[in-house]
């Protein structure tokens, strides 16, 4: 079973509707989670942090997370072209001080 | 401001060669970081530096790899006797001090020949 796992997709959304992401990790004792969007050829990008239990929005985005579950989501409402991306998870696991565990990424298309 | 930068953007190397890799943090961010990413996979964590400290090195593949920052700002991942299998984009990323959230570099794309 890997670390953390992602389903790697393709997603295709149309324009306008609400994309969501799914992770599950193994290491029940992980506290940190991530979402970065890596555009085809770029570096990830950060786009939203969760350390506690519910959920944290941060504009058209939010990040879901139920630690009994080992479940982490992304939300993106209002879903446009421009969020065609792969969206990769990743966690601090625990006794890891800082190093982060990805998972291999959804890759999302958003249709006009 | 500036953020990551990773120097040179593209390396070709023929095999056996040594090539070094620098990276310049965000500036006044305290830890760094090295990850290697394959194509179609997520960055899998190399080795991490608070300030000048290399605080954990457990994700080098094997002896051929090292990697330095002396000042506790640039740093240098060092690759000896390069082989095919070490052809990756190797990206760097930093953050602030008590901040867990990391920010990458654009990378450099290593093709060992």
């Amino acid at each position: 079973q890997k670390e953390v796992e992602q389903n790697s997709g393709p997603l295709s959304v149309p324009e306008g509707a609400i994309a969501s992401l799914n992770c599950t990790y193994s290491d029940r004792g992980s506290q940190s989670f991530f979402w970065y969007r890596q555009y085809s050829g770029k570096s990830p990008e950060l786009i939203m942090s969760i350390y506690s239990n519910g959920d944290k929005e941060d504009g058209r985005f939010t990040a879901q997370l139920n630690k009994a579950s080992q479940y982490v989501s992304l939300l993106i409402r209002d879903s446009q072209p421009s969020d065609s991306a792969t969206y990769l998870c990743a966690v601090i696991l625990s006794g890891s001080a800082r190093q982060l565990t990805f998972g291999s990424g959804t890759q999302l298309t958003v249709l006009p | 401001g500036a953020g990551v930068s990773q120097s040179p953007r593209y390396k070709v190397t023929k095999r056996g060669q040594d090539v070094a890799l620098r990276c310049d943090p965000i500036s006044g961010h305290v830890s760094l970081y090295w990850y290697r990413q394959a194509l179609g996979q997520g960055p899998e964590f190399l080795t991490y530096f608070n300030y000048e400290a290399q605080q954990d090195k457990s994700g080098l593949p094997n002896d051929r790899f090292s990697a330095e920052r002396p000042e506790g700002s640039i740093s240098t991942l060092t690759i000896q006797r390069t082989e095919q299998r070490d052809s990756a984009m190797y990206r760097c990323a930093s953050s602030p001090g008590g901040g867990l959230e990391q920010y990458f570099g654009p990378g450099t794309r290593l093709t060992v020949t």
